[in-house]
């Protein structure tokens, strides 16, 4: 059974701030994606990543996957108050998405 | 272009009822895909569509199903309604199969409160 853990469960930083978000699996995945929820909204894709090791930059969010592919990483830098949100990561093994229990990010003005 | 609307918004229902959820996928998106998500259990599959045809299954009992239309609208349903269906039912649509490179796109979901 694949355990898929997503820490910390919650993060509560000031603006300014940076900040990183762990999704760390027991198995090996073919690629990963993360998104972002907002409240009252659905989730929305933020990356794919699909080389092992590769790094991935959107603004001022940063992603790394793991050389061994189990395991990635979402740093933020300079948090803005529009971060606040669920991060989620979604590895997927062959045609399906299993989502991870995510990380609630709270920054504060 | 519009996104992935699903309705209604919110439902309030008993035990024991049944209820039908409905989604409309961007258009052009063949595959839509259902998720349940609860602060205990987070974001859990329950089945994809594609092309009418259910593509995959997740681990939930057959109280839940689900169907897709020509025009790959979709529809899933819950019957015998218990307290712990009260969710955030969220639909994704996407433009072929979801696989492993897809981009899910997400509609705002439908919450759903069993009293």
């Amino acid at each position: 059974t694949q355990l898929l853990e997503q820490s910390p469960q919650f993060l509560s930083i000031q603006e300014g701030e940076n900040l990183t978000v762990y999704c760390n699996s027991s198995s090996v995945f073919s690629s990963l994606q993360w998104y972002r929820q907002e409240p009252g909204e659905g989730p929305v894709l933020l990356v794919t990543v699909v080389t092992g090791g590769e790094v991935k930059k959107l603004k001022r969010l940063t992603f790394q996957f793991g050389d061994a592919r189990k395991d990635s990483s979402l740093h933020i830098t300079a948090a803005q108050t529009g971060d606040t949100g669920l991060y989620l990561c979604a590895p997927a093994a062959g045609n399906k998405l299993t989502f991870g229990g995510g990380t609630r990010v709270l920054v504060k003005p | 272009k519009a996104g992935v609307t699903q309705t209604p918004r919110y439902l309030i229902k008993t035990r024991g009822q049944q209820v039908t959820l409905s989604c409309s996928p961007i258009s052009g998106h063949r595959s839509v895909s259902w998720y349940q998500q609860t602060p205990g259990q987070g974001l859990q599959f329950l089945f994809e569509y594609f092309s009418e045809t259910q593509r995959n299954k997740g681990n939930f009992p057959g109280r839940f199903s689900g169907r897709q239309f020509s025009n790959s609208r979709s529809e899933m349903n819950v019957s015998t309604l218990e307290l712990g269906d009260s969710a955030l039912y969220l639909c994704a649509s996407s433009l072929v199969a979801a696989g492993r490179n897809e981009k899910l796109f997400f509609g705002s979901g439908t919450q759903l409160s069993v009293l």
